[in-house]
């Protein structure tokens, strides 16, 4: 079993949708999880932090369920812009304390 | 501040040839990783850092070194390159190991060998 899984989409969807993406993790001792965003195979950028009790950003929830060992995101009223690879991530002490990332799901947001 | 800086931006290798990619930060981040990445697929942890004078193997490891002599460089070492290693490289670097730490991605270096 792969340690971060993700759905790897493609999600088409118009503007103005709201969508979901869920991701599962083995570790059950992990315990910094984040929310990376990644456009045309350029380097991932930090979209959020997921914290314990969830959080939001603008348009962007994030929610943790601990006893279920997934996290998600959901993204209100998509933009256009908002088309990108999401990327799960979460740390790992396979490696020391290191941070794994999911393969992604793919977002298009159509007009 | 320039963050975590890789170069080259592209590089073209024949098989066989070695090169060293180049990561410098200037976060005065103690963590430092090397990952790659294969067309549709995640981000793979080659080697990482804990600090100057420690490092570690990652994921996949094999085909490559590396060295961490001062806080601020990294550099990927790739000896007697195979196709197997035509990928995206990406250098990132963390402030610390503890919860809710951030990784800070460089541009990426994009290998093609053949």
């Amino acid at each position: 079993r792969k340690e971060v899984e993700q759905d790897p989409g493609p999600f088409n969807v118009p503007e103005g949708a709201t969508v979901a993406f869920n991701c599962t993790y083995s570790n059950s001792a992990s315990q910094s999880f984040f929310w990376y965003r990644q456009d045309c195979r350029k380097e991932p950028k930090l979209l959020m932090s997921v914290y314990s009790s969830g959080n939001e950003d603008g348009r962007f929830t994030a929610q943790l369920n601990r006893a279920s060992q997934y996290i998600s995101l959901l993204i209100r009223d998509s933009k256009l812009s908002d088309s990108a690879t999401y990327l799960c991530v979460v740390n790992s002490y396979v490696y020391g304390n290191k941070l794994v990332f999911g393969a992604g799901t793919i977002l298009r947001v159509k007009s | 501040n320039a963050g975590v800086t890789q170069t080259p931006k592209f590089r073209i290798l024949k098989i066989g040839q070695s090169m060293t990619l180049q990561c410098t930060q200037d976060m005065n981040h103690n963590y430092m990783y090397w990952y790659r990445q294969d067309p549709g697929m995640g981000l793979k942890l080659i080697y990482y850092s804990v600090g100057a004078g420690i490092t570690d193997k990652g994921e996949v490891p094999n085909g490559y070194n590396v060295s961490r002599s001062t806080t601020e460089d990294f550099p990927l070492r790739l000896e007697l390159a195979a196709p197997s290693q035509t990928s995206v490289y990406f250098c990132a670097s963390m402030a610390r190991g503890g919860v809710g730490s951030p990784l800070h991605f460089g541009n990426g270096t994009r290998l093609t060998v053949t």
